[in-house]
């Protein structure tokens, strides 16, 4: 069984401060992790993804995370926020289940991000 | 290229009734997967559907059912609506079922039962 945990269901930060959003995930196999963000009213767009090539992943808009297996934990950071990073965000753990790889979300974490 | 669509916006049904909701894949994709986002939560795989076969099941009563056109839309349909069904219905369309694919998220549609 797989499982993601998403500490913080609310992160607030100054604007240029560095944003840390946390998340650990339980997988009994290798897993696929992802980050994906949602702006209200708006589907999920993918930030990025680890798929066991390089630990540490960069993706759009400045995010990175790093995918530290000894501490399951793949969070991700940003070293300067802009107000335009308000939004919701996402973790997710897929691994493969039966032909096909069922994905697990993580209950979110709301970026406030002040002036 | 034409990004994933999804019909209708929003819908209100009362208890009992089916519902059925739309999306279209993006163009080149063969693989479309359905998520429930109940308010304040992550989203909950309902099926993937791949090629017009499921390809994957969540945790979800046979009431919800789905479809895949050979053009690779795809049909949610739930029967017997509860009100714990009122949530918000992604829909993502990816290039292949393989996980390492990017899946491409529809901006939803949000369903609320009475």
């Amino acid at each position: 069984a797989q499982s993601v945990t998403q500490l913080g269901s609310h992160v607030s930060v100054s604007e240029g401060a560095l944003v840390l959003l946390r998340c650990n995930y339980s997988s009994s196999v290798p897993p696929y992790l992802f980050w994906y963000v949602q702006y209200p009213n708006q589907g999920l767009q993918l930030l990025l993804k680890y798929t066991s090539a390089a630990t540490l992943v960069k993706g759009i808009n400045g995010f990175e995370a790093e995918f530290k297996k000894s501490e399951t934990s793949f969070h991700l950071t940003k070293p300067s926020a802009h107000m335009s990073d308000a939004a919701e965000y996402f973790c997710a753990v897929s691994g493969p289940s039966g032909g096909s790889y069922i994905p697990t979300f993580g209950r979110g974490t709301s970026l406030i991000v002040h002036p | 290229e034409t990004g994933v669509t999804q019909s209708p916006t929003h819908l209100i049904k009362t208890r009992g009734q089916q519902v059925t909701l739309r999306c279209s894949s993006q163009s080149g994709h063969n693989t479309v997967s359905w998520y429930q986002q109940a308010l304040g939560q992550g989203p909950q795989f309902i099926f993937q559907y791949y090629r017009e076969e499921e390809n994957g099941r969540g945790n979800f009563p046979p009431r919800f059912s789905g479809l895949q056109f050979p053009n690779y839309s795809s049909e949610l349909n739930v029967n017997a609506l509860e009100l714990d069904d009122s949530a918000l219905y992604l829909c993502a369309s990816s290039r292949d079922s393989s996980s390492s694919y990017e899946q491409y998220f529809g901006p939803g549609t949000r369903l609320t039962v009475t």
